[in-house]
C-alpha cells in the first residue's frame, strides 16, 4: 500500500517570503501525484499534478512542485507568498485502479 | 461542466437519526469516493465505489455506515444512529473511467453536526 507523509504540521511564514511544504510517499510502483488546496470550511481544489515527462510541474496561484523519484518526494514551493495562500494544503498519491492516498495535510499561515 | 455536487451542505441531527449524504459526480465521471475530515485532522478515506459497485470500503466504519451509487442517481453515504463523533466534514470526490493518471476532483463538502 501507498503512503503519504507531509512531516510539517504548520508552517508560518511572512508574507512574500518563499515557502516549501514538504511531501514524501513510499511506492514500489509508477505514481501519480497531486497538491491539493483547502480554503476554510471548502472543499479541495487541484493545485497541480505530476503524470509523467518534466519532473517540474507548475501550477495554479504561483505554485510549483519537483517530482523526485530517487528521495520519493514532491514538494511544493512558491516564491513569494501572498496573505491569500494561507490555507490547508495535502498531498496525494494515485495508483493504479484509481486509488488515492492523501497525507495529513500541512497549514499554510501567512503573516503580514 | 458542474463540478462534484453535494447536498446538503450543512446537516444537523439529534443523536440516534439517520443522516444522508447525496453526492452527484462529474458529468462523465463514473468513479466515486468519500473521504471524512474530522476536525483539525486529514482527509480519511472511507470507500470508493463505481456505479452499482463497491470498489472499496476498507475505510469504512463496521457499523452504522453504508455507501451506494446506483445505476441512477446520486451517490448516497447513509449514517445510521448518528453519535456526536461522527461530527465531521464529508466530502465526496469523482474521477473518470479508465486506468492510471485519473486526477480526482472534489465537491465542497457536507458538513455533519451531531447534537
Amino acid at each position: 500500500a501507498q503512503s503519504v507523509t507531509q512531516l510539517d504540521s504548520q508552517v508560518p511564514v511572512f508574507e512574500e517570503a518563499p515557502v516549501e511544504l514538504r511531501c514524501n510517499y513510499s511506492s514500489s510502483v509508477s505514481v501519480y501525484l497531486f497538491w491539493y488546496v483547502q480554503y476554510p470550511n471548502q472543499g479541495l481544489q487541484l493545485l497541480l499534478k505530476y503524470l509523467s515527462g518534466s519532473t517540474l510541474v507548475k501550477g495554479i496561484n504561483g505554485f510549483e512542485a519537483e517530482f523526485n523519484k530517487s528521495q520519493t518526494s514532491f514538494h511544493l514551493r512558491k516564491p513569494s507568498v501572498h496573505i491569500s495562500d494561507t490555507a490547508e494544503y495535502f498531498c496525494a498519491v494515485g495508483s493504479g485502479f484509481n486509488k488515492f492516498y492523501f497525507g495529513s495535510g500541512t497549514k499554510l499561515n501567512v503573516k503580514p | 461542466n458542474a463540478g462534484v455536487m453535494q447536498n446538503p451542505r450543512h446537516l444537523v441531527r439529534r443523536r440516534g437519526q439517520e443522516a444522508r449524504l447525496r453526492c452527484s459526480p462529474m458529468k462523465g465521471h463514473s468513479h466515486v469516493y468519500w473521504y471524512r475530515q474530522l476536525p483539525e485532522e486529514g482527509l480519511k478515506f472511507m470507500v470508493y465505489l463505481q456505479k452499482e459497485n463497491i470498489i472499496d470500503e476498507s475505510g469504512m466504519p463496521k457499523e452504522r455506515f453504508s455507501a451506494e451509487f446506483p445505476k441512477e442517481g446520486p451517490s448516497i453515504l447513509r449514517i445510521q444512529q448518528v453519535v456526536r463523533g461522527d461530527s465531521a466534514a464529508y466530502f465526496c470526490a469523482s474521477s473518470p473511467p479508465g486506468g492510471s493518471g485519473n486526477t480526482i476532483y472534489f465537491g465542497e463538502g457536507s458538513w455533519l453536526t451531531v447534537v
